[in-house]
């Protein structure tokens, strides 16, 4: 069974909407990491968090340590955010990653 | 802005064959990590070098080795290539500062085992 498992697995949303990516994780964790895939494969780094919420631009990343969930949100979705959104927890050097969410904003 | 390059973005290699994956990053960071991606399965972590030298075995190093001799540059090795090994090959560099860290990736290597 994966450690992280990441829902859903694909959305689809019209442009505007808000978007939400749930990561929920079973292992102890020192942080959590969201990740952006484009097609294509080049992957950005989004936000790294080890508590309490992170904001940039459009994008907002929250975690609750207790619960060992975090979520992803998209607010005024655009097309251009169209990508595959991975999350991955670990400590030090060594992460697990979900298997990523494919995301379609359509116009 | 960092830079993560990798030798090649595309590769057809055959069984059996010696393949080195290389990986130049331009920021001066001490970690570096290679990670292959496979549909359903995600992203795995091969290995990690924490500095010149220094390495660490991933999740799935079977099959694999690591060459870390100048900071910047960070070698993947395929001794033997075998089909099983077809995947994307995604090579990070990490900067850890202020309690925050962020990993810059490179675009990746398709590689391709017949």
């Amino acid at each position: 069974k994966n450690e992280v498992e990441q829902s859903p697995q694909n959305l689809t949303a019209q442009e505007g909407e808000f978007i939400t990516i749930n990561c929920s994780y079973s292992v102890g964790i020192s942080a959590l990491h969201w990740l952006q895939q484009h097609p294509g494969g080049g992957i950005v780094s989004l936000f790294m968090l080890s508590s309490g919420k992170k904001k940039h631009g459009r994008l907002i990343a929250t975690i609750n340590i207790q619960e060992k969930h975090s979520s992803l949100h998209i607010t005024a979705s655009h097309p251009r955010d169209s990508a595959v959104y991975i999350c991955g927890g670990g400590s030090n050097y060594k992460l697990t990653f979900g298997k990523g969410t494919l995301l379609t904003v359509n116009p | 802005d960092v830079k993560v390059t990798q030798s090649s973005r595309y590769l057809v290699k055959r069984t059996g064959e010696k393949v080195f994956l290389e990986c130049v990053q331009d920021m001066d960071h001490e970690n570096m990590f290679w990670y292959r991606q496979d549909p359903g399965l995600g992203l795995r972590l091969i290995y990690f070098s924490y500095d010149v030298k220094m390495k660490e075995k991933g999740d799935i190093p079977e099959g694999y080795s690591v060459s870390r001799e100048k900071k910047e540059r960070f070698s993947l090795i395929l001794e033997s290539a075998s089909t099983n090994q077809t995947s994307m090959y995604l090579c990070a560099s990490r900067l850890r500062a202020g309690g925050q860290e962020t990993q810059y990736f490179g675009p990746g290597t398709r590689l391709l085992v017949l």
